[in-house]
């Protein structure tokens, strides 16, 4: 069965800095990944999707994140935040098949001026 | 409407009532997930229709919780004899044909067991 890693539970960032936040996914083959954001009282909202091909993904909100398989891991980047970008960020993986999304815990992202 | 509907958006009740919670996915939708988010859990996949037919109950935690869909479109949670650690927030989800399609998520039925 897939998993999902994220190792921070809390992320503080001043607005304009970068932003990386980790993902780290356990399943056997080519995984499908996700990003998705979610702010108070919102639904998820997709940022970003990996099924195949190049392993650098563009996003919405100006977000992208990257594929390596040798380290299993799927990192959501940002070159500058904005204060808007204060959410719960949670990564997600599904198996080829299998219509299910096993999300990882989430990391909440807090933007200081 | 433009996007996943679902009702109530909150909903306190006491211990051991039933509690329905409605999903209205995006029209033509043809796959609508339940999922449940709580403190303590995260983020658990429920249940899982294609069309009418619920190919993966797996994630459905007892015999209290059910789930149906009807005419393709409207999807109902039904929680029998609620208990205090049932209190989260139920989201339903469409999309097209998973998984290469987007899942949309609604906003989240918040339920309180008291």
């Amino acid at each position: 069965a897939q998993s999902v890693t994220q190792p921070d539970i809390h992320i503080t960032v001043s607005e304009g800095a970068s932003l990386e936040l980790r993902c780290n996914y356990s399943y056997g083959a080519t995984p499908y990944l996700f990003w998705y954001v979610q702010s108070p009282g919102q639904g998820l909202q997709l940022l970003l999707k990996y099924f195949s091909g190049d392993t650098l993904v563009q996003g919405i909100k100006g977000f992208e994140a990257e594929f390596k398989r040798s380290q299993s891991s799927f990192n959501l980047r940002k070159p500058s935040v904005h204060w808007s970008d204060a959410a719960e960020y949670f990564c997600a993986v599904a198996a080829f098949g299998n219509e299910k999304l096993t999300f990882g815990t989430g990391t909440r992202l807090t933007i200081i001026p | 409407g433009a996007g996943v509907s679902q009702s109530p958006s909150n909903k306190v009740t006491e211990k051991g009532k039933d509690v329905e919670l409605r999903c209205d996915p995006i029209s033509g939708h043809t796959a609508l997930y339940w999922y449940r988010q709580s403190l303590g859990q995260g983020l658990e996949f429920l249940i899982y229709f294609q069309g009418n037919s619920a190919p993966d109950k797996s994630g459905l935690p007892s015999d209290r919780f059910s789930a149906e869909r009807t005419g393709g479109s409207v999807s109902t949670l039904t929680i029998q004899r609620t208990q205090q650690e049932d209190s989260a927030v139920y989201l339903c989800a469409s999309s097209l044909s998973p998984p290469l399609n987007t899942i949309y998520f609604g906003e989240g039925s918040w339920l309180t067991v008291v």
